[in-house]
């Protein structure tokens, strides 16, 4: 059965402090994603990667960084975290060349930014 | 710039009757578009795909239709059962810019009435 495994289902942290969220993923898929979800806004991009130390910037990736040095690791920085990040974060993986942009998800990280 | 538009925040069926989901998309150079299902505190998962060469796709009760000249995708679920009560997101990806790269629409929320 293949799985996007997110390390915290919810995290509770103070403005300024440095967020990790990671995320694993067994499917030997090349590209992985983060997004997040908020309410009346849908799934926002912020950072993708199609291959190992590759990265490239989605729609919404200020005050955000990425790590990818493995394959089936893609982990999401939040360098000082803010209140406005308050929000779901969705990884995400899917294989290349497939010609149809399925990705499989992880069950999302809850991060609240006090 | 929202390139993919649910404009229906929610809908609410009765048990039995038909669904209809409703996207809306600006980006000519989209070609292939999905639909996505999350429930809460989960990750969300793929419910079916239409190509831009296609007006139209079946998968039991899930059909998705295509109208490209009018930018226009919908998600017709017959009948509805209390199961699909979850929010619904479309999506959708061009070739120009990395099949892999899916923009969300920001979700409908069907809710199913027994």
């Amino acid at each position: 059965d293949v799985k996007v495994t997110q390390s915290s289902r919810y995290l509770v942290k103070r403005t300024g402090e440095k967020v990790f969220l990671e995320c694993v993923q067994d499917m030997d898929h090349e590209n992985m994603f983060w997004y997040r979800q908020d309410p009346g806004l849908g799934l926002r991009l912020i950072y993708f990667s199609y291959d190992v130390k590759m990265k490239e910037k989605g729609d919404i990736p200020e005050g955000y960084s990425v790590s990818r040095e493995k394959k089936e690791r893609f982990s999401l920085i939040l360098e000082s975290a803010s209140t406005n990040q308050t929000s779901m974060y969705l990884c995400a993986s899917s294989t290349s060349g497939a010609g149809t942009g399925e990705l499989f998800f992880g069950e999302g990280s809850r991060l609240t930014v006090l | 710039d929202q390139q993919v538009k649910q404009n229906s925040p929610s809908l609410s069926v009765q048990e039995g009757r038909i669904s209809i989901l409703n996207c809306d998309y600006t980006n000519s150079m989209f070609d292939y578009f999905l639909w996505y299902k999350k429930y809460p505190a989960e990750g969300p998962t793929f419910l079916i795909s239409i190509s831009s060469i296609k007006d139209k796709n079946e998968d039991g009760r899930f059909t998705v239709f295509l109208n490209k000249s009018a930018k226009h995708l919908s998600l017709h679920i017959v009948p509805s059962q209390p199961g699909d009560s979850a929010v619904y997101f479309c999506a959708a990806s061009g070739t120009n810019f990395g099949n892999e790269k899916l923009t969300f629409g920001t979700g409908t929320r069907l809710t199913i009435i027994p």
